[in-house]
């Protein structure tokens, strides 16, 4: 199968920050995408890197390690709209995204 | 930003009817569309690819008479499940890819999906 890991579910308080891991293992890389899914509704897009280091968009980063296959997603000052699924994909050398199982994420009061 | 459109969002049909999902981008012209099954609790699984004017690209597994996909002009894709049984009940979801990958941007719109549930 293809190589991607990500934790199944994570639990997180309203207001605190979570970061969630992604780790991959591809000989071709084009890039490692974040996207959010609520529950019975269609992924969408959060964040792209495709170079080593941080970009921050708002409450939400994402990271990227080549080197490592290493990839996270933080996000900062949790609200419960953000209960939703994450999903990491990275894209192969044929430009086809490689999705993870995704990560629950639950936040609680 | 672009916008793409599936159509129906919700059907229930009976076991051996065959079931039109259509998918549209609405603003902007798709060269490749893809096509996606997710199960309950599990992640995308990419079905085929479908490129305007040629044969989709099925993956491993995935039963090219059975799930027959069209892709008849830039903005609008179908995906045709024949003879649907229990097992084709699932969340089918579209995604248009804008020109060429990769980019520092997201590389494909998805639509809101369809679910199908046959009886």
């Amino acid at each position: 199968g293809q190589n991607i890991d990500q934790p199944t579910e994570m639990t997180a308080t309203e207001g605190a920050i979570v970061q969630i891991n992604c780790t991959y293992q591809t000989s071709g890389f084009n890039g490692l995408f974040w996207y959010q899914q609520h529950a019975g509704e269609a992924p969408t897009f959060l964040s792209y890197n495709v170079l080593d280091g941080l970009e921050e968009k708002g409450r939400f980063s994402s990271f990227l390690s080549r080197s490592k296959g290493y990839s996270y997603l933080l996000l900062k000052e949790l609200q419960m709209k953000d209960s939703a699924s994450y999903l990491c994909a990275y894209m192969d050398s044929n430009y086809q995204l490689i999705w993870g199982a995704g990560t629950k994420l639950i936040i609680k009061p | 930003g672009a916008v793409v459109s599936q159509h129906p969002s919700w059907v229930i049909c009976k076991s051996g009817t065959s079931v039109k999902i259509e998918c549209r981008s609405l603003d902007f012209q798709a060269t490749t569309m893809f096509w996606y099954r997710q199960f309950p609790k599990q992640s995308l699984m990419l079905m085929a690819t479908s490129n305007e004017g040629s044969k989709a690209t099925y993956e491993q597994g995935v039963e090219k008479d059975k799930f027959l996909i069209n892709h008849a002009s830039l903005t609008l894709s179908t995906l045709t499940v024949t003879s649907a049984h229990p097992e084709d009940s699932s969340f089918y979801i579209c995604s248009a890819r804008v020109g060429l990958p990769p980019g520092p941007q997201e590389t494909q719109y998805f639509g809101p999906g369809t679910r199908l549930l046959v009886l």
